[in-house]
């Protein structure tokens, strides 16, 4: 079946550091794919989203580039702050049973100052 | 103002208990779904309704058993409790006919925990 595998954490961080999270999908057919941001204890927020091959999802200083070559979706953010600890889980849509949001493991991201 | 609530936000109870998770979206939404998140942060569907129809039931217990009285509730009720249900539980809700571009917006989760 589809499945989403991520980079396993945690991944910590120097404020202002380069970050990416590695994320690989196995799907059949054309999946959209996610990027979703939990902060601690709240709930999952989108954070952004491709919906084709080529195609680059961005938000908040974050961008993550759907390539279909490489079934990849890593996430990139130039400079990191404080404020984007949280734990970021890859996903994928299958339209096969009606938007089912396949999730990866998550990953957890601390950045100190 | 909220999109997607749920109730309550922590419950906690004893083995063998029945409980219930109300969920509510006021977004307009036509699809309403139960996900699991368990101790290691892992998030698995467990549900869909589309127009109150049932069209997603992963592998799930029958003790758990999703109501939608109508499109805008997906209540989840969960029969003689046990020690491994306790997760949080995340409802959402997105617009079926966007397609699979469709983003789902999540509420914020009741963490169940049982005794």
């Amino acid at each position: 079946g589809d499945s989403v595998t991520q980079m396993e954490g945690p991944v910590t961080l120097s404020e202002e550091a380069f970050l990416t999270i590695n994320c690989t999908y196995t799907a059949t057919g054309y999946p959209s794919l996610f990027w979703y941001v939990q902060y601690p204890g709240e709930g999952l927020q989108l954070l952004l989203k491709a919906t084709k091959a080529d195609d680059k999802g961005s938000n908040k200083g974050f961008e993550a580039t759907y390539r279909k070559e490489t079934t990849s979706f890593h996430l990139e953010k130039g400079s990191v702050q404080v404020s984007d600890s949280a734990v970021y889980f890859c996903a994928l849509i299958t339209m096969e049973y009606g938007n089912k949001l396949v999730f990866g493991a998550g990953t957890i991201l601390r950045v100190k100052s | 103002d909220t999109a997607v609530s749920q109730t309550p936000k922590y419950l906690v109870t004893q083995m063998g208990n029945d409980k219930s998770i109300k969920c509510e979206q006021n977004l307009g939404h036509d699809t309403m779904y139960w996900y699991k998140q368990d101790s290691k942060k892992f998030l698995k569907i467990m549900f869909s309704y589309n127009n109150k129809e049932l069209i997603i039931n992963e592998t799930v217990p029958n003790r758990f058993s999703p109501k939608s009285p109508d499109k805008a509730h997906l209540n989840l009720h969960i029969n003689s409790l046990e020690l491994g249900d306790s997760a949080v539980y995340f409802c959402a809700s997105s617009l079926r006919t966007s397609g699979g571009g469709g983003e789902q917006f999540f509420g914020p989760g009741t963490r169940l925990t049982v005794l």
